[in-house]
């Protein structure tokens, strides 16, 4: 089945700085990446998605790459501000049963 | 508003006892998914439904069992066959297309051994 990893596990970054976290997936068939943030005790909520036929997306100060033959997945977070900080998860689907595999989530500080 | 609810926010158990945590979406979504979540191990497939009256186990399903009645609600339970149950426990939900458009997550239920 697919396998997600995820890296760095912590990461800090200076408030205004960029920050990158990097996910690989196995599967070729995985066609959907979301990306989830989630802040304390609370629920992860669904940040930016993208999907197979698209190589890079981006919202506002996030953007998401995709790198089909790598298979892997970045998110970008540039000009961070303290209320980036909280714990983030990507994900990969193949999209057949619907069930989404997550990494094991990177939580981000931001230093003033 | 649309969304998901997880009641209670804060569980308390005795060692033995059985303790429900129920899941509501009013999302009109087909597909509802159970998660537990410790420090460290992201988050680990508990059970899922695709449909009503019909589940599946995820990863980690010895000690828990679900219910799937009605599309709108899919309640966990921990049994005390569950040697460790003390977590964070999300309930999440989606539209149960083919081509995923991701979950939405409920606000969590931790639950405590005492």
């Amino acid at each position: 089945g697919e396998n997600v990893e995820q890296h760095p596990s912590t990461l800090s970054v200076q408030e205004g700085d960029s920050a990158v976290i990097k996910c690989t997936y196995s599967d070729s068939a995985s066609n959907y990446f979301p990306w989830y943030k989630q802040e304390l005790g609370k629920g992860p909520q669904l940040i930016i998605d993208i999907r197979s036929n698209v190589g890079e997306k981006k919202d506002q100060r996030i953007a998401v790459t995709l790198n089909k033959t790598a298979k892997h997945f970045s998110l970008h977070i540039t000009e961070t501000q303290p209320e980036d900080s909280a714990v983030y998860f990507c994900a990969a689907s193949m999209g057949r049963d619907d069930k989404i595999i997550f990494g094991k989530g990177t939580r981000l500080h931001i230093l003033p | 508003d649309g969304g998901i609810t997880q009641s209670p926010k804060y569980l308390f158990r005795k060692e033995g006892q059985n303790v429900t945590l129920s899941c509501e979406q009013n999302l009109n979504h087909d597909a509802m998914y159970w998660y537990r979540q410790d420090p460290g191990q992201g988050l680990r497939l508990i059970y899922y439904s695709q449909i009503v009256n019909d589940f599946q186990k995820g990863d980690i399903a010895e000690g828990y069992s679900v219910s799937r009645e009605k599309k709108e609600s899919f309640p966990l339970t921990v049994t005390s066959a569950q040697k460790n149950p003390t977590a964070f426990y999300l309930c999440a939900s989606n539209s149960g297309a083919v081509f995923n458009y991701g979950y939405t997550f409920g606000s969590g239920t931790r639950l405590t051994v005492v």
